[in-house]
């Protein structure tokens, strides 16, 4: 199980909108619709964003937005907002009953 | 509204046992997978493990020679050991719950900090 690759960082400024890349492998990004978005503010718990690549559980602001191609999911935030600002990880099933995560994203809102 | 609780030694030293509890209330363990994951400090996320409610359990390859993950459904609880722990396993350790098709980590415990020191 390799853990997912995502950008270090991104940043946009309040207002704009940033998209978050997610690459894994055809044994799990790319062969299931099971990839999860995670927020985490510091010192907090992650908290749930997206599921199943698309999906809002319920509370969370349209403005984000998942999506997937192949072997890669995208997180998109619209109307960058400065509370947006805090780690972001994308997580995918991997088969077998195990899932992977993403290394993590630090967005930075300008 | 579900609840997770994290508890447990917030010292444990090198070559020892690491041992942590999470408790689940506020709902049913019933149908749903229950997970330990961790972030050493400033790095990334990491998934431990699973059980699912009926005690069947998966881990992560890179840690599977070293975990074992329990479930008390009469407690509302579920457990971890790590054994044989190092510096390397200092972390904050999350428990979480997951749906039967692994939807996601819906609900997270606070976390909790355990230090791997002599």
């Amino acid at each position: 199980q390799s853990a997912l690759t995502q950008p270090a960082s991104v940043s946009g400024s309040p207002g704009q909108s940033i998209t978050i890349s997610c690459t894994g492998a055809s044994s799990d990004v790319g062969n299931y619709n099971l990839v999860s978005w995670y927020q985490q503010h510091p010192g907090k718990a992650p908290k749930l964003m997206i599921y199943e690549v698309t999906k809002r559980p319920s509370g969370i602001s349209n403005r984000f937005s998942g999506s997937k191609s192949g072997n890669a999911a995208s997180l998109t935030i619209s109307g960058l907002q400065a509370e947006d600002e805090a780690d972001y990880y994308c997580c995918s099933y991997a088969g077998r009953t195990t899932v992977v995560f993403g290394g993590g994203t630090k967005l930075t809102v300008l | 509204q579900v609840q997770l609780q994290e508890s447990g030694p917030g010292l444990v030293k090198p070559s020892e046992t690491l041992s942590l509890t999470c408790t689940v209330s506020g709902g049913s363990m019933s149908s749903y997978y229950w997970s330990w994951i961790r972030q050493a400090p400033g790095k990334g996320l990491e998934w431990i493990g699973y059980i699912y409610y009926s005690g069947g359990t998966s881990y992560n390859a890179s840690l599977e020679s070293r975990v074992t993950i329990s479930v008390d459904t009469s407690k509302n609880q579920f457990s971890l050991k790590l054994s044989s722990v190092t510096a390397a396993d200092t972390a904050v350790y999350y428990c979480a719950r997951d749906t039967v098709n692994h939807r996601g980590f819906d609900y997270w415990g606070q976390g909790t900090l355990v230090t791997v020191f002599s």
